[in-house]
């Protein structure tokens, strides 16, 4: 079965620096990984996915995202923070051929102006 | 074109009432997945339809909790007999293949209905 752990319930930043945010996932089979953005009282956006293609995956809005199989990693990161970034963000694991996705509990960012 | 369409966006039920939330997946979508979430909570998944088939309800509750997608019309999700624990924002997403959701790598989220059980 597969499994993902966000390490963070909640990240806060200053507007400009750089963002984190901590995934480890747990799949007996080669995984899928994304990562989703929720804004307040929306529905979920795709901000970026892994399929075993390039380990380093870029998404829209300035982020990425590396897979690190040693490390059963695949952090969220961006260079710097806008204030619309602030949202609920979810890692998300599938297995190809398989629904259905399973969610992370979720990390809250927060941005400073 | 329009995105996934769920309605009600909000939906107030007292304990014992009955609980209808409708989704109309995006345009040559066939296929639609329902999601709970929980306060504090990511989404867990519920059931996933295409056309006039229950293709995988594995997360379904067995008691109350029952879903659809007819031939014509949205999907619906039917709460009978909620109770405060229902209190949650359900989500249907869909995708135009289904189970192979990964090849696409998205599925297209509605933005929810939140249900409020008094």
């Amino acid at each position: 079965a597969q499994s993902v752990t966000q390490l963070d319930s909640h990240v806060s930043v200053s507007e400009g620096t750089p963002v984190l945010l901590r995934c480890n996932y747990s799949s007996s089979y080669s995984p899928s990984l994304f990562w989703y953005v929720q804004h307040p009282n929306k529905g979920l956006q795709l901000l970026l996915k892994y399929t075993s293609a390039a380990t380093l995956v870029k998404g829209i809005n300035g982020f990425e995202a590396e897979f690190k199989k040693s490390e059963t990693s695949f952090h969220l990161t961006k260079p710097s923070a806008h204030m619309s970034d602030a949202a609920e963000y979810f890692c998300v694991v599938s297995v190809r051929g398989n629904t259905p996705l399973v969610f992370g509990k979720g990390t809250r960012l927060s941005v400073i102006a | 074109n329009a995105g996934v369409m769920q309605n009600p966006r909000h939906l107030v039920r007292r304990r014992g009432q009955e609980a209808r939330l409708r989704c109309s997946p995006m345009k040559g979508h066939s296929h639609v997945y329902w999601y709970r979430q929980l306060p504090e909570e990511g989404l867990k998944f519920m059931v996933y339809l295409q056309k006039e088939n229950i293709i995988d309800e594995s997360g379904m509750p067995k008691e109350r909790f029952s879903a659809e997608f007819p031939k014509e019309g949205p999907s619906i999700l039917r709460i009978q007999q909620v109770v405060r624990g229902d209190s949650a924002a359900y989500f249907c997403a869909s995708t135009p293949n289904g189970g192979s959701s990964v090849d696409t790598g998205e599925l297209f989220f509605g933005e929810g209905s939140r249900l409020t059980v008094l």
